[in-house]
């Protein structure tokens, strides 16, 4: 059964300050994905993450993935209110004929405050 | 482009109660999927479709039918609605490349049964 487990589940932190959110996975997949949900709406993209060592920057926000150790992170820096989110990391379920659809980890409900 | 449209937007159930949930997409993309949200359980995959006339089950599709008889259109019925399936519901389609797919959420239907 594919895992995807990240970590903090909850983080609460102050304008300015750097944070990093991990995301593991149980499986040898190249592609990860990260989403933002803000309160209410749906899920935007963030980054598709595909190969070994990729990292992917915009704006604050930067992600990496390294799939020998089945880890991805998603760090912050000098963090803005306006990043107050839920972030999730999702990973492809592979099947013989493709891919069927994205395990989900839990999400990462991020609070920054002033 | 609207993208994918889900409808409606918020719904109240009884128990016992059938409905269905519309999807539709105006992007050409063959493949489709339904999820649900639940608090602290991240999205989960319930049914997809990789083309009209195909469908096949996620990883919580119990309770739940699909069918797909245009590329468009991607409707997910509750026969007999249950508590259990008070949650966020979400559609989405992708658009595959050869390195990843890219996947393009609805605005999600919040449905609640009594």
């Amino acid at each position: 059964e594919l895992k995807v487990e990240q970590n903090p589940l909850f983080l609460s932190m102050q304008e300015g300050k750097n944070y990093t959110i991990y995301c593991n996975y149980s499986t040898t997949s190249d592609r990860l994905y990260w989403y933002r949900q803000d309160p209410g709406k749906s899920l935007e993209s963030l980054f598709v993450l595909l190969s070994n060592g990729a990292v992917k920057q915009e704006g604050r926000l930067m992600a990496s993935l390294d799939t020998k150790a089945r880890l991805s992170t998603l760090h912050i820096t000098a963090a803005v209110h306006d990043l107050s989110a839920t972030y999730f990391c999702a990973v492809d379920i592979e099947s013989g004929g493709g891919a069927d659809g994205l395990t989900f980890g839990k999400g990462t409900h991020l609070i920054i405050q002033p | 482009n609207a993208g994918v449209t889900q409808t409606p937007k918020f719904q109240v159930l009884k128990t016992g109660q059938s409905m269905t949930l519309q999807c539709a997409q105006d992007m050409n993309h063959e493949y489709m999927s339904w999820y649900r949200q639940d608090p602290g359980m991240g999205l989960r995959l319930i049914h997809y479709s990789v083309g009209a006339g195909i469908t096949d089950q996620g990883e919580v599709p119990n309770g739940y039918n699909v069918s797909r008889s245009t590329t468009e259109d991607f409707p997910l019925r509750l026969l007999s609605a249950a508590p259990s399936q008070t949650s966020v519901y979400f559609c989405a389609s992708r658009r595959p490349t050869p390195q990843a797919y890219y996947y393009t959420f609805g605005s999600g239907t919040r449905l609640t049964v009594v």
